[in-house]
């Protein structure tokens, strides 16, 4: 049971460039979410979603964006990288909209230069 | 954006001393979770809170919900080095499908 994959663990992107950071679970969970952790700021909400085909913003979802065509599969778009979103993103999801708590991902550590 | 307060944000102790920290809100939370996070990897959720003045233990780890359900507060006792990491908070409301987490509390244990 593999849980919650993030690709890839590490990414460079110059400014300007888009990407595309993977998140996939295999425990049949409803709800997902990106997160982004920055030194002293904790964990910030980027955009979640409580089902396939329903997505919906966090905290801070300025150039970012979602899509969840399918239960397993929550990929979050950069549109086009900026130094400030250099940060550690990860993806988490829960059984449901409830409140058992998330299972994350280990990661992805993006710089942006 | 709401974020909860956490309290040390980093804290020195050494080995097979208590800790303490706590988590406090200017919002109401029906739920309160505590997550730990080792380097280089996602958070892990420890323990799980569900009502006002509930005190629950995993192993060395006790927390408690805040009867305000303001606040919540994690001890850990008798430390060991592999305590070491970043202990989040994040609390939970009914119909909002949001979790809002904590700034984190960074532990250190000095062998």
């Amino acid at each position: 049971n593999a849980g919650v994959t993030q690709t890839p663990k590490f990414q460079v992107l110059k400014t300007g460039q888009s990407m595309t950071l993977q998140c996939a679970q295999d425990m049949n969970h409803e709800y997902m979410s990106w997160y982004r952790q920055d030194p002293g700021m904790g964990l910030r909400l980027i955009h979640y979603s409580v089902g396939a085909g329903i997505t919906d913003q966090g905290e801070v979802p300025n150039g970012y964006n979602v899509s969840r065509s399918t239960t397993e599969d929550f990929p979050l778009r950069l549109l086009s990288a900026a130094p400030s979103q250099t940060s550690v993103y990860f993806c988490a999801s829960s059984r449901d909209s409830s409140n058992y708590g998330y299972t994350f991902g280990s990661g992805t550590r993006l710089t942006v230069v | 954006g709401q974020q909860l307060n956490q309290s040390p944000q980093s804290m020195f102790i050494q080995e097979g001393e208590d800790v303490s920290m706590n988590c406090t809100s200017s919002s109401i939370f029906n739920t309160w979770l505590w997550y730990k996070q080792d380097p280089g990897e996602g958070p892990v959720l420890l323990i799980a809170l569900y009502k006002a003045g509930e005190l629950t233990s995993n192993g060395r780890l006790t927390a408690q919900f805040g009867i305000t359900r303001k606040d919540s507060f994690l001890n850990i006792s008798a430390s060991i080095p592999s305590d070491v990491g970043i202990y989040f908070c994040a609390g939970f409301t009914s119909g909002t499908y949001k979790y809002i987490f904590g700034t984190g509390t960074r532990l250190k244990v000095l062998a």
